[in-house]
């Protein structure tokens, strides 16, 4: 039973370039969540994504970022034009549909971006 | 929205002793808090979770309790490890609807040998 599969695990970009992370939530998860996590610092939520559309955008920084979470395959977090302050962790996680699942989000492994 | 308060940032113990980590949040509508344990370039891994219909819920020797009119809960740890060793994140939500947890800063617990 495989759990949240996140690719690639580490990432490195120039500034300037465009970062794509992918996310495969748990079997039988319809719901996605990213979170950003900086060196010492805590879980920072940014977006929450069920299949084909955007619940909350409210943690996604107003410009370079965009998720998606299509019919088909993996939840996507891209960064645009990446700056040396995206260097981050990105995390996501899954939840099963309905309100009975007691929304228990599990995370993947992250992805580590590195901007040089 | 939710606003979730963890202490202490660091946590240094050692093998045997017990460790407590406390957190508070602002919206009485949680029900729902869930805490995780994130080891050195891992993601966050759900340890033990307690509903608002409960006060004190343990699985061996770890153990949460949740005072709702305070509106704060603790992770306990007993006999700790040196395995134990790892950042610890609390959280809180409501359950049902689109919910989002919104979780503390977490705590670095450090067992020392």
């Amino acid at each position: 039973n495989a759990g949240v599969m996140q690719n690639p695990r580490h990432l490195v970009r120039r500034r300037g370039q465009e970062a794509r992370l992918r996310c495969s939530p748990m079997k039988g998860h319809s719901h996605v969540y990213w979170y950003r996590q900086l060196p010492e610092e805590g879980l920072k939520f940014m977006v929450y994504l069920q299949k084909e559309n955007i619940i909350d955008e409210s943690g996604m920084p107003k410009e370079r970022f965009s998720a998606e979470f299509p019919k088909e395959g993996p939840s996507i977090l891209r960064i645009q034009q990446v700056v040396r302050g995206d260097s981050a962790a990105y995390f996501c996680a899954s939840s099963p549909p309905g309100t009975w699942a007691g929304n228990t989000i599990y995370f993947g492994e992250g992805s580590w971006l590195t901007v040089v | 929205g939710e606003n979730v308060e963890q202490h202490p940032s660091t946590l240094s113990v050692q093998e045997g002793d017990s460790a407590v980590i406390k957190c508070t949040y602002s919206d009485s509508a949680s029900n729902y808090f869930p805490w995780y344990k994130q080891e050195l370039g891992k993601g966050p891994q759900l340890i033990i979770d307690i509903r608002s219909n409960v006060g004190e819920k343990k699985d061996q020797r770890i153990a949460v309790t949740l005072n709702k009119t305070a509106k704060h809960f603790s992770l306990h740890i007993t006999e700790t490890q040196p395995e134990d060793s790892a950042v610890y994140f609390c959280a809180a939500s409501l359950s049902g609807g689109s919910y989002i947890p919104t979780f503390g800063r977490g705590t670095s617990l450090i067992v020392h040998p």
